[in-house]
C-alpha cells in the first residue's frame, strides 16, 4: 500500500538555526498537510497546501514557517529560526481530495529537537 | 471552536477483553469523524471513519457509531489482542475546512 514518507526521522538543531523537514506524499494525492505534536499534547494542524498554494493555516503557522513543493514529489516544511518551543513531532499527511470521504494519510513523523 | 475529547489513558486490558474508548466532540453542523491508531514508532494510520449520523465505521474488528444526539463516536472491539496495543486518536473534520482536529489520544495496553 502506498505511504507517506518523511525524512529525517529525527532532527537535532541549535536554537536560531533553520531547519527543513521533508515529505514525499502519496503519488496521486493532491492535498498536502503538516501537523505537529508537542510531547504529551494533542496533534495540532499547521497548514494545508493545494494547487501550489496554502489553502488553510493555523495560528501556529506564523512567519517563521513556510511550505514548498519544490518538484513533483517532495513537500517541505521550513522553520526559519527555530525556538525551543518548536521541539515536537512533525507529521506530514496527504489526501486525494478534501473532506471526510477522502481521509488524510500520515507519515511516521520527524522528531525535531531544538537545543 | 470545534474540539474532541477522549477518555484519559492508559487503558490496560487482558487479552480477549472488551474494549471501549470514549470520544465526544463539539462541532457545528455535521462533521466527519475518524479513529486513527499509532503503533509504537510509527505514524498515524486510519482505522475507521463515519461521515454522517448513524453511520457505523468498522475495520479489523473495531467499530464506532456516529451518534449525533450524544455527539459521540466511541471505539469498541469485542476481543482485544496484544497486537492492538497502541495509541488511539479520535478526530473530526467538516466541509469548509481542510484541517483535522484531534483528541489527546488514548494509550491502550493489552496484556497476554
Amino acid at each position: 500500500e502506498p505511504e507517506v514518507t518523511q525524512t529525517p526521522s529525527h532532527q537535532v538543531t541549535q536554537m536560531g538555526q533553520e531547519v527543513i523537514l521533508r515529505c514525499v506524499p502519496i503519488s496521486n494525492h493532491l492535498y498536502f498537510y503538516w501537523y505537529r505534536q508537542i510531547l504529551g499534547q494533542k496533534v495540532e494542524f499547521l497548514v494545508s497546501f493545494y494547487n501550489n498554494e496554502i489553502s488553510e493555516k493555523s495560528e501556529i503557522f506564523d512567519d517563521q514557517f513556510s511550505v514548498e513543493r519544490p518538484d513533483g514529489s517532495n513537500f517541505t516544511l521550513k522553520i526559519r529560526s527555530t525556538k525551543l518551543e518548536d521541539s515536537a513531532m512533525y507529521f506530514c499527511a496527504s489526501s486525494r481530495g478534501a473532506g471526510g470521504n477522502q481521509p488524510q494519510h500520515f507519515g511516521d513523523g520527524t522528531r525535531l529537537s531544538i537545543l | 471552536g470545534d474540539s474532541v475529547t477522549q477518555m484519559e489513558g492508559p487503558v490496560t486490558l487482558s487479552e480477549e477483553a472488551f474494549l471501549t474508548i470514549n470520544c465526544t466532540y463539539t462541532a457545528t453542523g455535521y462533521p466527519s469523524l475518524f479513529w486513527y491508531v499509532q503503533y509504537p514508532g510509527e505514524g498515524l494510520q486510519l482505522l475507521l471513519k463515519a461521515t454522517k449520523a448513524d453511520d457505523k465505521g468498522s475495520n479489523k474488528g473495531f467499530e464506532a457509531t456516529y451518534r449525533k444526539e450524544t455527539t459521540s463516536f466511541h471505539l469498541e472491539k469485542g476481543s482485544v489482542q496484544v497486537s492492538d496495543s497502541a495509541v488511539y486518536f479520535c478526530a473530526l473534520t467538516h466541509s469548509g475546512t481542510y484541517k483535522y482536529i484531534f483528541g489527546t489520544g488514548t494509550r491502550l495496553k493489552v496484556l497476554a
